[in-house]
């Protein structure tokens, strides 16, 4: 099956600092969305991105299809950004998510 | 974009016993999954909640231990049978429509002793 491989699996940051967070997949994909799960284990909607770039506030997304990777940007980090940033995708009309192993980032005071 | 609930929140359950988790989305959707996060780790998916019919189940999950019911269009149980200590984990369903993103409910956080 497709695999999803995120890089850093740890990252600490001063707040204030910029960061980019990495999904690499294995396989053509119809959907990529990227979640941030807060302390409370809510899942939250970042970016619905299967190509192209997005951008949200301080946030901003690139897919590459072609080359099967995409990443997430983070500009000038607060301490609300930390927590764990996961990659998913889907390879189908079902729906179905396959999710990467997540970023856990830390942004200190 | 679709609003989910989920009940209960979070459950400490003894062995031995079964829980039953309810989602709840705030409009029809065609798409309703159930995903397990183990503590530490990552999402993994269950079965997808089909309407009106048996649900799908991912290999390693299978229907006498995750029974799960989808009566209509917004509504969907996933029950935990039998529990274990290993069953201790986050449940959360979700919810797309074709071609569109998923939504994800607060998560159910369960604890077997």
């Amino acid at each position: 099956g497709i695999q999803v491989e995120q890089s850093p699996p740890d990252l600490i940051l001063q707040e204030g600092a910029n960061s980019t967070l990495r999904c690499n997949f294995s396989d053509s994909v119809n959907n990529l969305q990227w979640f941030h799960q807060n302390p409370w284990g809510q899942l939250i909607n970042l970016f619905y991105i299967p190509s192209g770039t997005k951008q949200n506030g301080r946030l901003s997304a690139t897919t590459v299809a072609t080359e099967r990777y995409s990443l997430l940007y983070i500009s000038s980090s607060q301490t609300t950004d930390s927590g764990v940033y996961f990659c998913a995708v889907g390879i189908n009309q079902g729906g179905k998510l396959i999710f990467g192993q997540g970023t856990e980032l830390s942004v200190k005071p | 974009s679709a609003v989910i609930s989920q009940k209960p929140s979070r459950d400490i359950c003894q062995r031995g016993t079964s829980l039953t988790i309810q989602c709840q989305v705030d409009s029809q959707v065609t798409m309703m999954f159930w995903y397990r996060q183990q503590p530490g780790q990552s999402l993994t998916l269950i079965a997808t909640a089909n309407q009106g019919s048996e649900a799908t189940y991912e290999s390693g999950f299978v229907i006498d231990k995750f029974p799960i019911s989808r009566p209509n269009l917004t509504f969907s149980t996933l029950t935990v049978s039998n529990m274990s200590p290993e069953d201790s984990s986050i449940y959360l369903c979700s919810a797309s429509d074709p071609g569109d993103e998923q939504y994800f409910g607060p998560g159910t956080r369960l604890t077997v002793t």
